[in-house]
């Protein structure tokens, strides 16, 4: 199964700034796709972003942008003017294209977004 | 407006009983799966099924079974549960490429 490596287990940021969560991934694959999740305290799994691989052009909604590196496997997810909102749990996810529709999830990342 | 919804909410049960997590959706999606979310370990795939009557495990799919005799249910059977399965059961459908997941809200089950 491929792996996909979640470093930063809990980040802070303050309210109005911008924060960085990490992933990689490990693949012999070159198309895929890739997402991030985010998990409030509610518990609901709220799809943030998705990047398809072979398009080179970071994916952006709103204040989410990613930086995906496909050489070295990074895809990284950037939240911009941080809102006390964001505070979730962030999951970042991979899916092959060429076998089924399973994601493969990261550990998860807890962010708080701070006063 | 479609939706997937899981039932119940929260369940407490006792070891060696048989539990089944009920999962519902009004997507008309093929795609059906259940995760086990636990600290540290993220989310993990118990079974998945790609339609009606087709059925396969997924990473951790020991002592747990499902099986799709429609479009929209995939009931989660735990046959005889046990401590080790208390978690946070999450079900999800998808439309398939490039799509990703519509998750329900999920079940936490405790199992004492």
């Amino acid at each position: 199964a491929q792996t996909v490596t979640q470093s930063q287990p809990e980040m802070s940021v303050q309210e109005a700034e911008t924060v960085t969560l990490s992933c990689t991934y490990d693949t012999s694959e070159s198309n895929y796709y890739l997402f991030w999740y985010k998990q409030p305290p509610s518990r609901q799994m709220i799809l943030v972003i998705r990047q398809e691989a072979y398009k080179q052009q970071n994916a952006t909604e709103n204040r989410f942008s990613v930086n995906f590196q496909k050489a070295a496997k990074s895809f990284s997810l950037k939240i911009s003017d941080s809102q006390l909102g964001d505070t979730a749990m962030y999951f970042c996810a991979f899916m092959r294209t060429n076998s089924g529709y399973a994601l493969n999830f990261g550990k998860g990342t807890s962010l708080l977004v701070t006063p | 407006d479609a939706e997937i919804t899981q039932s119940p909410r929260h369940k407490i049960t006792e070891t060696g009983r048989q539990v089944t997590l009920a999962c519902h959706q009004t997507w008309n999606h093929n795609n059906m799966f259940w995760y086990r979310q636990d600290l540290g370990h993220g989310l993990r795939l118990i079974h998945y099924s790609y339609g009606v009557h087709d059925t396969n495990k997924g990473e951790v799919s020991d002592g747990y079974s499902v099986s799709r005799s429609n479009t929209e249910d995939l009931p989660l059977t735990l046959e005889s549960a046990a401590s080790s399965q208390t978690s946070v059961y999450f079900c999800a459908s998808s439309a398939g490429h490039p799509y990703g997941y519509t998750f329900g809200s999920g079940t936490r089950l405790t199992v004492v």
